[in-house]
Protein backbone atom coordinates (compact mmCIF):
# COMPACT_ATOMS: atom_id res chain seq x y z
CA UNK A 1 0.00 0.00 0.00
CA UNK A 2 0.95 3.47 -0.88
CA UNK A 3 1.80 5.72 2.61
CA UNK A 4 3.31 8.69 3.76
CA UNK A 5 4.88 9.39 7.12
CA UNK A 6 5.48 13.17 8.95
CA UNK A 7 7.68 11.91 11.79
CA UNK A 8 7.41 15.07 14.02
CA UNK A 9 4.37 15.90 15.48
CA UNK A 10 4.89 19.57 16.20
CA UNK A 11 7.83 21.98 14.72
CA UNK A 12 8.62 25.20 16.10
CA UNK A 13 10.28 27.85 14.22
CA UNK A 14 11.01 31.78 14.63
CA UNK A 15 9.47 34.04 12.26
CA UNK A 16 11.89 34.86 9.75
CA UNK A 17 13.40 31.52 9.87
CA UNK A 18 13.35 29.19 7.00
CA UNK A 19 10.92 25.95 7.74
CA UNK A 20 11.31 22.30 6.96
CA UNK A 21 8.26 20.48 7.14
CA UNK A 22 9.59 16.70 6.71
CA UNK A 23 7.57 13.25 5.01
CA UNK A 24 8.50 10.31 3.95
CA UNK A 25 6.77 8.26 1.60
CA UNK A 26 6.52 4.06 1.15
CA UNK A 27 5.17 3.77 -2.20
CA UNK A 28 5.52 0.38 -5.52
CA UNK A 29 5.89 2.69 -8.80
CA UNK A 30 6.40 6.63 -9.16
CA UNK A 31 4.64 8.85 -6.44
CA UNK A 32 2.11 11.05 -6.52
CA UNK A 33 2.99 13.32 -3.56
CA UNK A 34 0.61 16.22 -2.11
CA UNK A 35 0.97 18.23 0.61
CA UNK A 36 -2.15 20.14 2.42
CA UNK A 37 -2.31 22.99 4.95
CA UNK A 38 -5.54 23.07 7.44
CA UNK A 39 -6.21 26.44 9.53
CA UNK A 40 -8.38 26.05 12.52
CA UNK A 41 -11.93 24.88 12.08
CA UNK A 42 -11.56 24.68 8.38
CA UNK A 43 -11.03 22.25 5.66
CA UNK A 44 -7.85 21.34 3.80
CA UNK A 45 -6.18 23.63 1.64
CA UNK A 46 -4.00 22.41 -1.61
CA UNK A 47 -0.55 23.46 -1.66
CA UNK A 48 1.56 21.66 -4.05
CA UNK A 49 2.20 18.39 -5.61
CA UNK A 50 4.54 15.99 -7.17
CA UNK A 51 3.87 13.99 -9.98
CA UNK A 52 6.91 14.04 -12.48
CA UNK A 53 9.60 16.15 -13.41
CA UNK A 54 11.40 18.45 -11.58
CA UNK A 55 11.93 17.30 -8.14
CA UNK A 56 11.54 21.13 -6.76
CA UNK A 57 7.86 21.59 -6.63
CA UNK A 58 6.90 25.57 -6.17
CA UNK A 59 3.15 25.94 -4.54
CA UNK A 60 0.93 28.25 -2.93
CA UNK A 61 2.03 30.98 -0.57
CA UNK A 62 5.72 30.47 -0.65
CA UNK A 63 6.03 27.52 0.29
CA UNK A 64 7.94 24.52 -2.13
CA UNK A 65 9.13 20.89 -1.72
CA UNK A 66 11.93 18.83 -2.61
CA UNK A 67 11.04 15.16 -3.75
CA UNK A 68 13.73 12.93 -3.07
CA UNK A 69 14.01 9.59 -4.58
CA UNK A 70 17.03 8.30 -3.04
CA UNK A 71 15.90 9.17 0.25
CA UNK A 72 12.21 8.41 -0.29
CA UNK A 73 11.36 12.18 0.94
CA UNK A 74 9.20 14.88 0.30
CA UNK A 75 10.05 17.52 2.37
CA UNK A 76 7.65 21.11 3.02
CA UNK A 77 10.42 24.16 3.03
CA UNK A 78 10.06 28.21 2.88
CA UNK A 79 12.99 30.13 3.15
CA UNK A 80 11.41 32.63 5.31
CA UNK A 81 8.52 31.70 7.66
CA UNK A 82 5.63 33.46 8.63
CA UNK A 83 3.47 34.15 11.91
CA UNK A 84 0.74 33.40 9.81
CA UNK A 85 2.01 29.74 8.20
CA UNK A 86 1.03 28.51 12.15
CA UNK A 87 -1.05 25.66 10.96
CA UNK A 88 -1.53 21.93 10.28
CA UNK A 89 0.23 20.59 7.44
CA UNK A 90 0.00 16.90 5.50
CA UNK A 91 1.68 15.10 3.22
CA UNK A 92 -0.25 12.59 1.09
CA UNK A 93 0.03 10.09 -1.45
CA UNK A 94 -2.26 9.00 -4.14
CA UNK A 95 -3.22 5.35 -3.82
CA UNK A 96 -2.48 2.93 -6.31
CA UNK A 97 -4.90 0.06 -5.77
CA UNK A 98 -8.83 0.22 -5.93
CA UNK A 99 -9.69 3.73 -4.33
CA UNK A 100 -10.61 6.02 -6.74
CA UNK A 101 -7.22 7.65 -6.57
CA UNK A 102 -8.04 8.47 -3.23
CA UNK A 103 -5.44 9.91 -1.03
CA UNK A 104 -3.65 8.19 1.82
CA UNK A 105 -2.53 11.03 4.41
CA UNK A 106 0.00 10.96 6.95
CA UNK A 107 -0.70 12.25 10.98
CA UNK A 108 -0.14 15.64 10.24
CA UNK A 109 3.03 17.93 11.54
CA UNK A 110 1.70 21.25 13.70
CA UNK A 111 3.62 24.34 12.77
CA UNK A 112 4.54 26.88 15.21
CA UNK A 113 6.27 30.11 14.32
CA UNK A 114 6.76 32.51 16.94
CA UNK A 115 7.34 36.39 16.59
CA UNK B 1 -12.92 26.25 -2.56
CA UNK B 2 -14.00 24.24 -5.87
CA UNK B 3 -17.44 24.84 -4.79
CA UNK B 4 -17.37 22.58 -2.21
CA UNK B 5 -20.48 22.89 0.48
CA UNK B 6 -20.93 20.26 3.13
CA UNK B 7 -24.22 20.32 5.48
CA UNK B 8 -25.02 20.38 8.22
CA UNK B 9 -21.36 22.00 9.43
CA UNK B 10 -22.08 21.06 13.46
CA UNK B 11 -24.29 18.21 14.99
CA UNK B 12 -24.46 16.52 17.62
CA UNK B 13 -26.48 13.22 17.80
CA UNK B 14 -27.32 10.82 20.37
CA UNK B 15 -25.73 6.89 20.13
CA UNK B 16 -28.08 4.95 17.98
CA UNK B 17 -29.95 7.65 15.85
CA UNK B 18 -29.26 7.72 12.09
CA UNK B 19 -27.50 10.64 10.94
CA UNK B 20 -27.17 11.58 7.09
CA UNK B 21 -24.31 14.47 5.93
CA UNK B 22 -24.28 15.95 2.62
CA UNK B 23 -21.76 17.23 0.52
CA UNK B 24 -22.44 19.60 -2.61
CA UNK B 25 -20.33 20.31 -5.82
CA UNK B 26 -21.49 23.09 -7.95
CA UNK B 27 -18.39 22.12 -10.89
CA UNK B 28 -19.05 18.55 -12.27
CA UNK B 29 -16.19 16.63 -11.10
CA UNK B 30 -16.87 12.97 -11.14
CA UNK B 31 -14.64 11.81 -8.31
CA UNK B 32 -15.99 12.47 -4.99
CA UNK B 33 -14.80 11.34 -1.36
CA UNK B 34 -15.44 10.85 2.14
CA UNK B 35 -12.86 10.88 4.71
CA UNK B 36 -12.34 11.34 8.69
CA UNK B 37 -10.17 13.12 10.62
CA UNK B 38 -9.30 12.49 14.44
CA UNK B 39 -6.27 13.19 15.86
CA UNK B 40 -3.06 11.26 15.43
CA UNK B 41 -4.69 9.46 12.54
CA UNK B 42 -4.60 12.43 10.04
CA UNK B 43 -7.67 11.84 7.50
CA UNK B 44 -9.27 7.94 6.29
CA UNK B 45 -11.07 7.21 3.63
CA UNK B 46 -14.89 6.07 4.25
CA UNK B 47 -16.11 5.59 0.68
CA UNK B 48 -16.13 6.87 -2.52
CA UNK B 49 -17.59 7.90 -5.78
CA UNK B 50 -16.56 7.33 -9.05
CA UNK B 51 -20.09 8.71 -11.04
CA UNK B 52 -23.99 8.70 -10.63
CA UNK B 53 -25.18 5.52 -8.21
CA UNK B 54 -21.48 3.89 -8.33
CA UNK B 55 -19.44 3.64 -5.48
CA UNK B 56 -17.36 1.82 -3.30
CA UNK B 57 -16.07 1.26 0.42
CA UNK B 58 -12.57 3.06 1.79
CA UNK B 59 -10.63 1.92 4.21
CA UNK B 60 -12.76 2.74 7.57
CA UNK B 61 -16.40 1.74 5.87
CA UNK B 62 -18.07 0.14 8.68
CA UNK B 63 -21.03 1.71 10.15
CA UNK B 64 -21.23 3.86 7.67
CA UNK B 65 -23.23 4.17 4.01
CA UNK B 66 -22.82 6.29 0.95
CA UNK B 67 -25.67 7.45 -2.15
CA UNK B 68 -24.84 9.36 -5.14
CA UNK B 69 -28.25 9.76 -7.06
CA UNK B 70 -27.11 13.20 -9.06
CA UNK B 71 -23.39 14.46 -10.22
CA UNK B 72 -23.90 17.37 -7.30
CA UNK B 73 -24.24 15.26 -4.42
CA UNK B 74 -22.67 12.82 -2.01
CA UNK B 75 -24.00 11.76 1.19
CA UNK B 76 -22.81 10.31 3.78
CA UNK B 77 -25.05 7.92 6.08
CA UNK B 78 -24.21 6.62 10.01
CA UNK B 79 -27.14 4.30 9.84
CA UNK B 80 -26.71 4.03 14.02
CA UNK B 81 -24.51 6.32 15.13
CA UNK B 82 -22.09 5.23 17.84
CA UNK B 83 -19.56 7.32 19.81
CA UNK B 84 -16.40 6.24 18.48
CA UNK B 85 -18.10 7.98 15.12
CA UNK B 86 -17.41 11.14 16.97
CA UNK B 87 -15.38 12.83 14.08
CA UNK B 88 -15.03 15.72 11.58
CA UNK B 89 -15.91 14.72 8.22
CA UNK B 90 -14.70 16.17 5.23
CA UNK B 91 -16.24 15.68 1.71
CA UNK B 92 -13.50 15.90 -1.46
CA UNK B 93 -13.31 15.95 -4.80
CA UNK B 94 -10.94 15.30 -7.31
CA UNK B 95 -9.77 17.86 -9.69
CA UNK B 96 -10.81 16.56 -13.28
CA UNK B 97 -7.35 16.64 -15.76
CA UNK B 98 -4.15 14.31 -14.25
CA UNK B 99 -3.19 16.00 -11.15
CA UNK B 100 -5.22 13.52 -9.04
CA UNK B 101 -4.93 17.15 -6.41
CA UNK B 102 -8.40 16.56 -4.24
CA UNK B 103 -10.11 19.89 -2.58
CA UNK B 104 -11.77 19.86 -0.25
CA UNK B 105 -15.11 21.20 1.68
CA UNK B 106 -15.31 22.90 4.82
CA UNK B 107 -15.96 19.94 7.30
CA UNK B 108 -18.89 18.40 9.41
CA UNK B 109 -18.21 18.42 13.21
CA UNK B 110 -20.19 15.41 14.56
CA UNK B 111 -20.26 14.62 18.14
CA UNK B 112 -22.01 11.20 19.51
CA UNK B 113 -23.42 11.39 22.58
Amino acid sequence: AQSVAQPEDQVNVAEGNPLTVKCTYSVSGNPYLFWYVQYPNRGLQFLLKYITGDNLVKGSYGFEAEFNKSQTSFHLKKPSALVSDSALYFCAVRDMGNSGYALNFGKGTSLLVTP
Amino acid sequence: DAGITQSPRHKVTETGTPVTLRCHQTENHRYMYWYRQDPGHGLRLIHYSYGVKDTDKGEVSDGYSVSRSKTEDFLLTLESATSSQTSVYFCAIRASGGGHEQYFGPGTRLTVT
